[in-house]
């Protein structure tokens, strides 16, 4: 257990819809990142959030967007969704003193119907 | 960018044998490599990590090597257990970034231990 949550660990929906996914870094992290893992495209960084600020940007589609708040959970919103949305898509967290020592959440599985 | 080239896609050893991962990466600058391993329906797990300073590190039957003239740097399994199959993958800092970790992965490789 990485000490990294991610909630739900399941989503299915429809095209056209939108969905909010959400993450909580481990204790004393301040750092959280978003990734798509896909069968085509792999492991792909999405975002960066560091105490609340957009910290680096991936090839992060227009219709997704995310946001780090006070308590430092992070949420993904997903909008818009097509049939090729359908992936893993994990969080990260790190410690303040190593931003690439990443730690990784078990994932929320979206399906796009 | 950064880009990570990971050999090969699949490996299939016999129990206690050993397994070599290898990852090549093209900036020069990136300088902190981890390995990562991904079990069937949970997120990568960080085994181990290496930074350009060292050439080896070794964790139990986990090493990590690492040649920065060449650019490329291996994961080492040793005595391989049927618990080590799963899929690894292994990562360098996007465009030479060390201080933002934007992590680029490599394909990922299928590891299968026969016992």
């Amino acid at each position: 257990d990485s000490g990294v949550t991610q909630t739900p660990k399941h989503l299915i929906t429809a095209t056209g819809q939108r969905v909010t996914l959400r993450c909580s870094p481990r204790s004393g992290d301040l750092s959280v990142y978003w990734y798509q893992q896909s069968l085509d495209q792999g492991l792909q960084f999405l975002i960066q959030y560091y105490n609340g600020e957009e910290r680096a940007k991936g090839n992060i589609l227009e219709r997704f967007s995310a946001q780090q708040f006070p308590d430092l959970h992070s949420e993904l919103n997903l909008s818009s969704l097509e049939l090729g949305d359908s992936a893993l898509y994990f969080c990260a967290s790190s410690p303040p003193t190593s931003f690439n020592t990443q730690y990784f959440g078990p994932g929320t599985r979206l399906t796009v119907l | 960018g950064e880009n990570v080239e990971q050999h090969p896609s699949t490996l299939s050893v016999q129990e206690g044998d050993s397994a070599v991962i290898k990852c090549t990466y093209s900036d020069s600058a990136s300088n902190y490599f981890p390995w990562y391993k991904q079990e069937l329906g949970k997120g990568p797990q960080l085994i181990i990590d290496i930074r350009s300073n060292v050439g080896e590190k070794k964790d139990q039957r986990i090493a990590v090597t690492l040649n920065k003239t060449a650019k490329h740097f291996s994961l080492h399994i040793t005595e391989t257990q049927p618990e080590d199959s799963a899929v690894y993958f292994c990562a360098a800092p996007a465009a030479g970034g060390t201080s933002y970790g934007k992590l680029t992965f490599g394909q990922g490789t299928i590891l299968t231990v026969h016992p």
